[in-house]
């Protein structure tokens, strides 16, 4: 168990429809990741927080968004949905209280699926 | 940028024999570096990581690799393969990106390996 956890742990929505992926870093990690994993892109970095704010964008589309709130979860928002979204989304936190930099530790992944 | 390519999607080997999964980067700095396991409807887990220091560095279930910068290669290797092997391994690469923000991880494109008994 790495101490970060997510959820749900399986979605399933039609095209169109907007979801809302949750996570929760470790205690005392500052910093959020989102990734992406699905079979044709592979594991693809979407977006980083750290204390609230946004620090780094990846290949993360406009009808996704995200945000990490005061109590430092976060929530990945993904509309307008379509079939080639489905896929594994991870979430993966670091922060000062790891004992080795840029350790990234990666919750369970939430299954997407897009009928 | 950095990227990561890893050497063979596939890999199979015999239990108890020795596992060697190839993983090569490309980076403009130095980079961080680290391997990944991933177990069927699991997240990921840390094998191990280079950062600085020693360029031999020893993970968790026997795993280990070696930092080579004129190679700009990560191998992953493990002298006795056994059943529980058996996953998807990833390679990433990071850099500093500064200050209090550490760096987004780019990954290879994973590579299954196979345990036969």
């Amino acid at each position: 168990d790495s101490g970060v956890t997510q959820t749900p742990k399986h979605l399933i929505t039609a095209t169109g429809q907007r979801v809302t992926l949750r996570c929760s870093p470790r205690s005392g990690d500052l910093s959020v990741y989102w990734y992406q994993q699905s079979l044709d892109q592979g594991l693809q970095f979407l977006i980083q927080y750290y204390n609230g704010e946004e620090r780094a964008k990846g290949n993360i589309l406009e009808r996704f968004s995200a945000q990490q709130f005061p109590d430092l979860h976060s929530e990945l928002n993904l509309s307008s949905l379509e079939l080639g979204d489905s896929a594994l989304y991870f979430c993966a936190s670091s922060g000062p209280g790891t004992s080795g930099r840029h350790e990234q530790f990666f919750g369970p992944g939430t299954r997407l699926t897009v009928l | 940028a950095q990227s990561v390519t890893q050497l063979g999607s596939h890999v199979s080997v015999s239990e108890g024999a020795l596992v060697l999964l190839r993983c090569n980067y490309s980076s403009s700095v130095p980079p961080y570096l680290f391997w990944y396991v991933q177990y069927p409807n699991q997240g990921l887990q840390l094998l191990l990581k280079y950062t600085t220091g020693a360029t031999l560095v020893k993970g968790i279930n026997g795993f280990e690799a070696e930092f080579k910068k004129s190679e700009t290669s990560f191998h992953l290797t493990k002298p006795s393969a056994h059943m529980s092997d058996a996953a998807e391994y990833f390679c990433a690469v990071s850099i500093n990106a500064g200050g209090t923000s550490y760096g987004k991880l780019t990954f290879g494109q994973g590579t299954i390996l196979t345990v036969h008994p």
